[in-house]
């Protein structure tokens, strides 16, 4: 079964830290490239960054650029997303989602891990 | 913040049909990029409905069908189901400086 699992959410303060990993299955994890997209409470969908099937492009939005770090451990079929200097608008649910290598859509997605940060 | 824009809502009663839009600019769809389509029920992560403009991934029903023009899109959802109410996202990639992967408003299915 194809599968994603997302874990290490939970509550930080303005200015803190907190790393998000997420575990595949099913596939193979180095034939696609992989995404971070959140979604704050009740809002739409929203890019946060990409990185290669070989780790050797990475891509982030405006909004999280130099304070998140994408990177993926092919050997341990993971990825993880380091976020610090968290703001409160960082508060979202967190998605991990892959994308075949040459194309560009999401599939498959992880469960989705709730990120809130406040003080 | 998004950057394809859609109706926040379409309603309908069962076995109808609906369409939703997804309204882009010249530096993604209307640049040929293709889009995709997600549906996400109450509580759950986003599913693939619909990739490379008008293509089902295995287990989707044929009820559900997307088309490009320009710089618009669109899905068609037809003889509608109580299961089919959801939020609809679409998603293409932008050239600009705005970021790689946009994302729609997003459009909230309610069957009646």
């Amino acid at each position: 079964e194809v599968q994603l699992v997302t874990s290490g959410g939970g509550l930080a303060k303005p200015g803190g830290s907190l790393r998000l990993s997420c575990a595949a299955s099913g596939f193979t994890f180095s034939s696609y490239s992989f995404s971070w997209v959140r979604q704050a409470p009740g809002k739409g969908l929203e890019w946060v960054s990409s990185i290669t099937s070989s780790g050797s492009f990475i891509s982030y939005a405006d909004s999280v650029k130099g304070r998140f770090t994408i990177s993926r451990d092919n050997a341990r079929n993971s990825l993880d997303l380091q976020m610090n200097s968290l703001r409160d608008e960082d508060t979202a649910i967190y998605y991990c989602a892959g994308i075949l290598a040459g194309e560009n859509w999401f599939d498959p997605w992880g469960q989705g891990t709730l990120v809130t940060v406040s003080s | 913040q998004s950057v394809l824009t859609q109706p926040p809502s379409v309603s309908g009663a069962p076995g109808q049909r609906v369409t939703i839009s997804c309204t882009g600019s010249s530096s993604n769809i209307g640049a040929d990029y293709d889009v995709h389509w997600y549906q996400q029920l109450p509580g759950t992560a986003p599913k693939l409905l619909i990739y490379g403009n008008n293509n089902r991934p295995s287990g989707v029903p044929d009820r559900f069908s997307g088309s490009k023009s320009g710089s618009s899109a669109s899905l068609a959802i037809t003889g509608l189901q109580a299961e089919d109410e959801a939020d609809y996202f679409c998603q293409s990639y932008d050239s600009s400086l705005s970021g790689f992967y946009v994302f729609g408003t997003g459009t909230k299915v309610t069957v009646l």
